[in-house]
């Protein structure tokens, strides 16, 4: 099956600073999708790309598809304490979904 | 969030026992999920359904099975339930292709094999 390889897996940061997470794959994507889960809930869809070289925004949040559409990234400017969970993306490949193992993000007050 | 429950929520059982989860949604979405999810590993898929007693295998389906006779039911059964299976199971639906895709999970199961 498809990997999606997500890096970094912890990032603690002080509030206000920015986070950045990636996800990178071996082969070419039809698309990405990232999904934010906060402590003790379930993963929420937050966006999908489709397009080579796309960037999308989200209030505080940027997401960009790679030019191969072989990686993906997700940054938050200047971090709140709500921005705090799990951040996967998510490779759709006919109908099955490839999640990446996750960025934990902890952000201190 | 579409309106997907799964029964139980919490689970303890013993090695050899079956179990069987449920997630029932009523957005009439085509497309079902069960994922487990451990530490380390994200969101893996077991079985999908792509309609009404329509089904496949995901990419860690050893050991599970799954049964849909009704758009709104998405059963998981462990037929012998191992200690390497206690984890949290999100069940997730997705609308017909098209669009954005995007997948609604339920709250999720904790299950746990002694």
């Amino acid at each position: 099956g498809q990997q999606v390889m997500q890096i970094p897996q912890y990032q603690h940061v002080q509030e206000g600073e920015d986070f950045t997470t990636y996800c990178n794959s071996s082969t070419t994507l039809s698309n990405i999708q990232w999904y934010k889960q906060r402590p003790g809930g379930h993963p929420v869809f937050l966006i999908q790309l489709v397009k080579s070289g796309e960037v999308k925004k989200q209030k505080r949040l940027t997401f960009q598809f790679g030019e191969a559409k072989k990686n993906s990234s997700l940054h938050i400017t200047a971090t709140q304490t709500t921005d705090v969970g799990t951040y996967f993306c998510a490779a759709h490949n006919f109908n099955k979904f490839y999640f990446g193992s996750g960025t934990k993000l902890n952000v201190k007050p | 969030d579409a309106g997907i429950t799964q029964s139980p929520r919490h689970k303890v059982t013993e090695t050899g026992t079956p179990v069987t989860l449920r997630c029932h949604q009523t957005e009439n979405h085509r497309y079902m999920y069960w994922y487990r999810q451990d530490p380390g590993h994200g969101l893996r898929l077991i079985h999908y359904s792509y309609g009404v007693k329509d089904t496949d295998k995901g990419e860690v389906s050893d050991g599970y099975s799954v049964s849909r006779s009704k758009t709104e039911d998405f059963l998981l059964t462990l037929e012998s339930a191992t200690s390497s299976q206690t984890s949290v199971y999100f069940c997730a639906t997705r609308a017909s292709s098209g669009g954005a895709n995007e997948q609604f999970f339920g709250p999720g199961t904790r299950l746990t094999v002694l």
